[in-house]
């Protein structure tokens, strides 16, 4: 079955970098784009971006240009996230999520980030 | 960018209960790439809706999504006590994809 498996929770103080993995089992990474969500404590749910796996195409968020990157290992089937310049408000958990044309079916189990000092 | 706006903000109703959830953007969508998740506390959103009208797989056949253009609708016709959850809407647009800020089915 498709399962998107994410690396765990994070600490990191303000100024710090960030990279979350999501690694893909179950279908063809190329297959589906992935998405990343975030979703602050209490609040609704941000889209990041995404990344194309065949190719390695993104589109990133406006809020996020320039401090956002996402890449991809095909030869294991993970997708990342790095988000740099991290601030407090950057605390939330990050999800990533399969893309095929409108829908997005499965999801990973979420990672949480802690940005404080 | 399109901006979603889901109202109510929250819906407190009671179990066998009808939810009618809207879900308005800034510009007009296709209806190919309107999809609506279900989200519980401690856990990842899940489809039930996508296409605008066609159930994802396992969802219940007492979720319905309608709409077109800038205004989408969910309903629930008969609220069960799983139902109580907050809904997001979710447009995948070729102007980068955008969510709603979520309603809130509560128990009245």
């Amino acid at each position: 079955q498709v399962q998107l498996v994410q690396s765990g929770a994070e600490v990191k103080k303000p100024g710090a970098s960030l990279r979350v993995s999501c690694k893909a089992a179950g279908y063809t990474f190329n297959n589906f784009y992935i998405q990343w969500v975030r979703q602050a404590p209490g609040r609704g749910l941000e889209w990041m971006g995404l990344i194309n796996p065949s190719g390695g195409s993104t589109d990133y968020a406006r809020k996020f240009q320039g401090r956002l990157i996402m890449t991809r290992d095909t030869s294991t089937s993970t997708a990342y996230m790095e988000l740099s310049s991290l601030k407090s408000e950057d605390t939330a958990v990050y999800y990533c999520a399969t893309r095929y044309g409108g829908r997005s079916d499965y999801w990973g189990q979420g990672t949480l980030v802690t940005v404080s000092s | 960018e399109i901006v979603l706006t889901q109202s109510p903000g929250t819906l407190s109703l009671s179990p066998g209960e009808r939810a009618t959830l809207s879900c308005r953007a800034s510009q007009s969508v296709s209806r190919s790439f309107l999809a609506w998740y279900q989200q519980k506390p401690g856990q990842a959103p899940r489809l039930l809706i996508h296409g605008a009208s066609s159930r994802a797989t396992g969802t219940p056949d007492r979720f319905s999504g309608s709409g077109s253009g800038t205004d989408f609708t969910l309903t629930i016709s008969r609220l069960e006590p799983e139902d109580f959850a907050v809904y997001y809407c979710q447009q995948f647009g070729s102007s980068r994809t955008a969510f709603g800020q979520g309603t809130k089915v509560e128990i009245k």
